[in-house]
């Protein structure tokens, strides 16, 4: 196991509505990014958080928003869910950004379902 | 802008067989890292083994190994002696930045299935 830990790993929600999701970085570790992983495809990048700051963001609306905390955890926000937002979200949490390093420790997911 | 392609969606190969997973990639960065991680099906991406751009050496970690063809573009994960345990989806990534793991971009994968 990773240390990185997604809350909650199954959700229903109906179009329209609201989400929340939420990932506890590893211990030490600074920069938490989330991906979206629609059925069949690979992840693609979200956005990046660092020291609770936005560091980076891919090619997804505004209604996709985040917050990092002081303690480094995160969350996942999608407002007016599209039935297309259906898919698996990964987090993944590595230590501080600028420095070597080549491993991202990603957590199990949450499998969100839009119907 | 940067892309992967993995162009083979399934393959099935014999346990204790080597077995070769392609990718190609594209991009205009002057440094990049490549990646390989696996999927199993309870979702969680492990990381594999990583290449950096302007490493001499294709990477080695145990049973896997990097085949990296920097003027071909292209950057084959080789399992060594497959197990059941590696079926699995397999992703080839990269990131804009060697050495670093940020805003990883990923192909669609290949569905690895070891035969017994």
């Amino acid at each position: 196991e990773t240390g990185v830990t997604q809350s909650p790993t199954h959700l229903i929600k109906t179009r329209g509505q609201q989400v929340t999701l939420r990932c506890s970085s590893q211990s030490g570790h600074n920069t938490v990014s989330w991906y979206q992983q629609a059925l069949g495809q690979g992840p693609q990048f979200i956005f990046q958080y660092y020291r609770e700051e936005e560091n980076g963001r891919g090619n997804f609306p505004p209604r996709f928003s985040g917050l990092q905390f002081p303690n480094y955890s995160s969350e996942l926000n999608v407002n007016a869910l599209e039935l297309d937002d259906s898919a698996l979200y990964l987090c993944a949490s590595s230590p501080m950004t600028g420095t070597p390093n080549t491993e991202a420790f990603f957590g199990q997911g949450t499998r969100l379902t839009v119907v | 802008a940067q892309k992967i392609t993995q162009t083979q969606p399934g393959m099935f190969v014999q346990e204790k067989e080597a077995v070769t997973l392609d990718c190609t990639y594209d991009t205009s960065d002057p440094s990049y890292g490549l990646f390989w991680y696996k999927q199993p099906s309870s979702g969680e991406m492990i990381f594999l083994i990583y290449q950096g751009s302007y490493d001499q050496q294709n990477a080695t970690e145990g049973r896997y190994s990097l085949n990296f063809q920097k003027a071909r573009k292209s950057a084959n994960l080789v399992i060594s002696a497959s197990q059941l345990g590696d079926s699995a989806m397999y992703f080839c990534a990269m990131s804009p930045f060697e050495n670093r793991d940020d805003k990883i971009i990923f192909g669609k994968g290949t569905r690895l299935h070891i035969l017994p």
